[in-house]
């Protein structure tokens, strides 16, 4: 069976500052996906970045990279320079086609 | 990437009846997925909605309870039925544009809360 754990459920940064999330999962696949994604109060569920598992070279999206260690099956997301904006409910998603998401941290910028 | 739009975007409903969710997507998508989520909880995915036929339920899911349709490869409806209180989520569509290789997008999900 896949699981996706979220170990923090939240977390708050300074404004500028950067902030790193944590994921571990597991799964019987040997090709699937790694995602990110952001809910905020408007319940959205916005995608963040993506890594695709055979890939040894970890996302970036601009101020948004991730370190993935496969043989750790670890995926943790950080976020540089945090905005007031980043501000949300983050999910660690797993899978090739049907998704298992973590149980989310919430995510506070501080001012 | 696909827009999906769904509608309403948020109901009340007296316990006992039925609602149906509609999902449209802006293009041609392959997989078109629902998935709920309970108050301050993570998203659990409760079927795969397949165009043509019976939808894929998860384990927990049944399709008197969810029955879905997909009559075409933009649009997708979810039905609750006989509503309880324990039916109050946040239901979002998905669809998978392509195959694998392509991210999964959601729609704005639709808040329905059972008196």
């Amino acid at each position: 069976a896949q699981t996706v754990t979220q170990s923090q459920p939240e977390m708050s940064v300074q404004e500028a500052e950067t902030v790193t999330l944590s994921c571990t999962y597991d799964t019987s696949e040997s090709d699937y996906y790694l995602f990110w994604y952001k809910q905020p109060p408007s319940r959205q569920m916005i995608l963040v970045i993506r890594q695709e598992a055979y890939k040894q070279q970890n996302a970036t999206e601009n101020r948004f990279s991730v370190n993935f260690q496969k043989a750790a099956k670890s995926f943790s997301l950080k976020i540089s320079d945090s905005q007031l904006g980043d501000a949300a409910m983050y999910f660690c998603a797993q899978g090739a086609q049907k998704l298992v998401f973590g149980q989310g941290t919430r995510l506070t910028i501080n001012p | 990437s696909a827009v999906i739009s769904q509608k309403p975007s948020r109901d009340i409903c007296q316990r006992g009846t039925s609602l149906t969710i509609q999902c449209q997507v802006d293009s041609q998508v392959t997989m078109m997925f629902w998935y709920r989520q309970q108050p301050g909880q993570s998203l659990t995915l409760i079927a795969t909605a397949n165009q043509g036929s019976e939808a894929t339920y998860e384990s927990g899911f049944v399709i008197d309870k969810f029955p879905i349709s997909r009559p075409n490869l933009t649009f997708s409806t979810l039905t609750v039925s006989n509503m309880s209180p324990e039916d109050s989520s946040i239901y979002l569509c998905s669809a998978l544009s392509g195959y694998s290789n392509q991210p999964q997008h959601f729609g704005d999900g639709t808040r329905l809360s059972i008196l």
